[in-house]
């Protein structure tokens, strides 16, 4: 087994502000992913990363960054904050052949 | 934009009754058809998956049923339990060796009322 960690559990920022979010996962899995969860409008993918210092873009990559620096992590920057970005953000892992994702238990952003 | 439409959005059903939830998709390459459910407060978690090399799978109370030709697929939830009460997320992906890019549908809000 293992697990996928999420820092912070909540983050306020303000708008026009960069904030970072960051994720670990102790499963050794290879392909990490950014997700952003709306309220009715379920799960979109911001960036994902088949190996480290690999990235690349989902249908939601305007205005957020992303690093990965090591297998274990993956970073979420968002790069100037806007008040429509109040969501919860969720990290993904998945191993090789990749078909189920494991989440962690999500950032969950208010902009002021 | 590669879609997967889901519905309904809310549904209500008697402890006890089938709770039926549908989706469809466009992209016709796609090969892996999972649903996830999340309880409030929880993070998505895998509950079924289908290959199109069947039209049914099956996991105790749980079915799903894959229509290739109509590109549609739906979660059966039989002897709907109040522990049952979640949202439902479809999803869709074409599988690669080293990844599945899943496309997600907007998600079905279950209610299982006793």
């Amino acid at each position: 087994g293992g697990i996928i960690t999420q820092t912070p559990k909540f983050l306020i920022g303000q708008e026009g502000q960069k904030l970072t979010l960051k994720c670990q996962q102790n499963f050794n899995h290879d392909t990490m992913y950014w997700y952003r969860q709306d309220s009715g409008k379920g799960l979109r993918l911001i960036y994902y990363s088949i190996t480290e210092n690999d990235l690349q873009k989902g249908d939601l990559s305007e205005g957020y960054d992303a690093s990965r620096e090591k297998k274990s992590s993956f970073s979420l920057t968002v790069t100037s904050a806007q008040k429509n970005e109040m969501a919860v953000f969720l990290c993904a892992s998945s191993g090789l052949g990749g078909s189920e994702q494991y989440f962690g238990p999500g950032t969950r952003l208010t902009v002021l | 934009q590669q879609q997967v439409r889901q519905s309904p959005q809310s549904l209500t059903v008697w402890e006890g009754e089938t709770a039926i939830l549908n989706c469809s998709y466009e992209d016709s390459t796609f090969d892996y058809f999972p649903w996830y459910h999340q309880f409030p407060g929880e993070s998505p978690a895998l509950l079924i998956a289908i290959r199109p090399v069947s039209n049914k799978k099956e996991d105790g109370r749980f079915t799903i049923f894959f229509n290739k030709r109509e590109k549609k697929f739906s979660l059966h939830i039989a002897d709907s339990q109040p522990g049952d009460s979640a949202t439902y997320f479809c999803a869709a992906s074409l599988e690669s060796s080293s990844f599945s890019k899943l496309v997600f549908g907007q998600g079905t809000s279950l209610s299982v009322v006793p």
